[in-house]
């Protein structure tokens, strides 16, 4: 079967750094995805991870492993702005159709 | 410039009513989607449309009826509305139908069956 699962919710302070995990099983895999969905408003492409590593995109960054059906997004220098959900989605094998995680909650306190 | 737009913002209704949600893109993108995100805020897929084409069709209750009049516009009808179908409908589109397509949003339009 297809599963994904997140941590339902996380505080962290501003200028720091914190890491949401995402772990994932599938039998078709095209790619993971990382959107983030304010409060209200619709989500936001962040990040996409199709091959194993690390991709960087200034303050967040994106880490995929597939033998371990396994993702991260790491957001550095957080802010208050970036309080919202985070969406973490794989791409099940076909049509761009995404299979998404019920997302993180991210609170930034000051 | 308004990429991916819906109509209306906010629908209420009453259960057996019938409603449309009408959606267009002006990127040029040739795949669009409909999603369900329900209270518990999951995000699920509903269908999906590549040039007028039916591609994907999950799950859904066939009282749902998404129709593509030509590649910029989705539009989705609901037929005999039930309280479970309360819900954000978010439409969204992409270039294409590869899986590296990133896929841009509407507003959504939160309907509320009473």
């Amino acid at each position: 079967g297809q599963n994904i699962d997140q941590p339902t919710e996380m505080t962290a302070t501003e200028g720091a750094i914190v890491q949401i995990n995402c772990t994932y099983q599938t039998s078709g895999f095209n790619g993971l995805f990382w959107y983030q969905q304010h409060a209200g408003e619709a989500p936001t492409f962040l990040s996409y991870n199709v091959l194993d590593g690390l991709e960087e995109k200034g303050r967040f960054s994106s880490f995929l492993s597939r033998s371990k059906g396994y993702s991260y997004l790491l957001l550095k220098e957080l802010q208050m702005k970036d309080s919202a959900s985070y969406l973490c989605a794989f791409d099940s094998g076909g049509y761009n159709k995404l299979i998404f995680g019920a997302g993180t909650r991210l609170a930034v306190h000051p | 410039d308004t990429a991916v737009s819906q109509t209306p913002k906010y629908l209420v209704t009453q259960m057996g009513n019938d409603k449309s949600i009408k959606c267009e893109q002006n990127l040029g993108h040739d795949t669009m989607y409909w999603y369900k995100q329900d209270s518990k805020k999951f995000l699920k897929i509903m269908f999906s449309y590549n040039n007028k084409e039916l591609i994907i069709n999950e799950t859904v209750p066939n009282r749902f009826s998404p129709k593509s009049p030509d590649k910029a516009h989705l539009n989705l009808h609901i037929n005999s509305l039930e309280l479970g179908d309360s819900a954000v409908y978010f439409c969204a589109s992409s270039q294409g139908e590869d899986a590296s397509y990133e896929q841009y949003f509407g507003p959504g339009t939160r309907l509320t069956v009473t």
